[in-house]
């Protein structure tokens, strides 16, 4: 079973700034299939992107996602008041399907 | 729109049963593969089982290898999880998810409902 370790656990930042949020695997993810998911508190989550890199229609271009191997990062250029949620990374290279444990954004 | 709506979770004491429901619609339900993931109170989420479009491959976690079962009825437009011998470690909020196919067995998760509470406690 392929473990995701995301990083920090929580985010402290303000409205307007940049966020960085890391996920690294524990043996290399095939194909770079790697997704990201948005979660605000009571609500399901959503897809933010798939494939490492790439946006869903309808989500906004300022999340981006990059990575391979075992390292990829979400970045949020611009913090919105709607950011402010907790995201996860779930990987789909293997059969044994697996989430990180997920980054709070918080409001600094 | 994609429309995904659970229905069938509860209290249930230890050892029991329980069969969740997921009606789909806004898309073609048959060709496409479907998921459940749960997510303990206050926790992260967990894949439990897929299942391909055709009904024919099912996937699932080994925390509930054995114990539960993923089905769909494609006439009914409609997901299922038959859960047995249920522990208080299942006790979650139950998400059914509509799929992406990267390849045989690897899906992402494109749509989800908004859940079922299933409590597993004496």
């Amino acid at each position: 079973e392929i473990v995701l370790t995301q990083s920090p656990g929580t985010l402290s930042l303000s409205p307007g700034e940049r966020a960085t949020l890391s996920c690294r695997a524990s043996q290399s993810v095939s194909s770079s299939y790697l997704a990201w998911y948005q979660q605000t508190p009571g609500q399901a989550p959503r897809l933010l992107i798939y494939g490492a890199s790439s946006r869903p229609t309808g989500i906004p271009d300022r999340f981006s996602g990059s990575g391979s191997g075992t390292d990829f990062t979400l970045t949020i250029s611009r913090l919105e008041p709607e950011d402010f949620a907790v995201y996860y990374c779930q990987q789909y290279g293997s059969s044994a399907l697996t989430f990180g444990g997920g980054t709070k954004v918080e409001i600094k | 729109d994609v429309q995904l709506l659970e229905s069938g979770g509860g209290l249930v004491q230890p050892g029991g049963s329980l069969r969740l429901s997921c009606a789909a619609s806004g898309f073609t339900f048959s060709v496409n593969a479907m998921s459940w993931v749960r997510q303990a109170p206050g926790k992260g989420l967990e894949w439990v089982s897929s299942i391909s479009g055709s009904g024919g491959s099912t996937y699932s976690a080994d925390s509930v290898k054995g114990r539960f079962t993923i089905s769909r009825d494609s006439s009914k437009n409609t997901l299922y999880l038959q859960m047995n011998s249920l522990r208080a470690e299942d006790t979650a909020v139950y998400y059914c998810a509509k799929d992406t196919r990267a390849a045989a067995g690897k899906y992402y998760f494109d749509s989800w409902g908004q859940g079922t509470l299933v409590t597993v406690s004496a």
